[in-house]
């Protein structure tokens, strides 16, 4: 059984760069998420997709992010001409639909993203 | 999303038991308390989650009071490998987590 996994663990970019971060969730679960975390805080919310359908996103993706989830499988977060802003703990994570309140999430190592 | 009060942080020895407390004051009747804890440098995981009742599982104990206002993680015999950020989180809902500062746990040997 192979958790979350994300790709690369760690990015070094120079501003104004685009960089793009994968995920593989758990094969049955539908259900993914992104989070960002950045130093000495908890993790925040950016956006959910179902199988392929983006159905939430947060108002700190701004429009120089941009996720998708093409086939429902695989998800990746692209960020453009990145900032010294955006330097963070990129986590994935997903979930079976189901469950409601009771659903559990399964998260990745995420990926480290430092901005020069 | 309720909200949810923790102590930044925590130290207790190792092989003793660990009470985690958290406030939720502002609960709803249908939010669920969980509890996901995150080690260096990894994704938070998963520890346990009840609404009403105590629950245990392999990881932990969970105390939640009987008006529901706060809740108490227990871990009882903490070793080195517990040191992390715990998190206690309300949810009504399978859909976003949302997270707070958390509690950061530290083990002495």
């Amino acid at each position: 059984d192979t958790g979350v996994s994300q790709n690369p663990r760690h990015k070094i970019t120079k501003r104004g760069q685009n960089v793009t971060f994968r995920c593989d969730p758990i094969s049955e679960h539908n259900r993914l998420y992104w989070y960002r975390q950045t130093l000495g805080q908890g993790p925040e919310f950016l956006t959910y997709f179902q199988n392929e359908a983006q159905l939430e996103k947060s108002r700190l993706l701004s429009d120089r992010f941009s996720a998708e989830r093409p086939k429902g499988s695989f998800s990746t977060l692209e960020i453009q001409r990145t900032e010294q802003g955006d330097s963070a703990m990129y986590l994935c994570a997903s979930s079976l639909a189901t469950g409601g309140p009771k659903n559990i999430q399964y998260f990745g190592a995420g990926t480290r993203l430092s901005v020069l | 999303d309720a909200k949810t009060t923790q102590p930044n942080s925590m130290e207790s020895n190792e092989e003793e038991p660990v009470h985690l407390p958290c406030n939720h004051s502002t609960i709803s009747g249908t939010d669920y308390i969980h509890w996901y804890r995150q080690l260096p440098s990894q994704g938070p995981e998963y520890v346990i989650h009840g609404l009403t009742s105590n629950v245990n599982n392999r990881m932990a104990s969970l105390a939640i009071a009987e008006d529901r206002k706060s809740s108490t993680l227990i871990l009882h015999r903490a070793t080195l490998r517990d040191a992390a950020v715990y998190y206690c989180i309300l949810r009504d809902s399978a859909q976003k987590l949302v997270f707070g500062q958390g509690t950061r746990l530290t083990i002495n040997p």
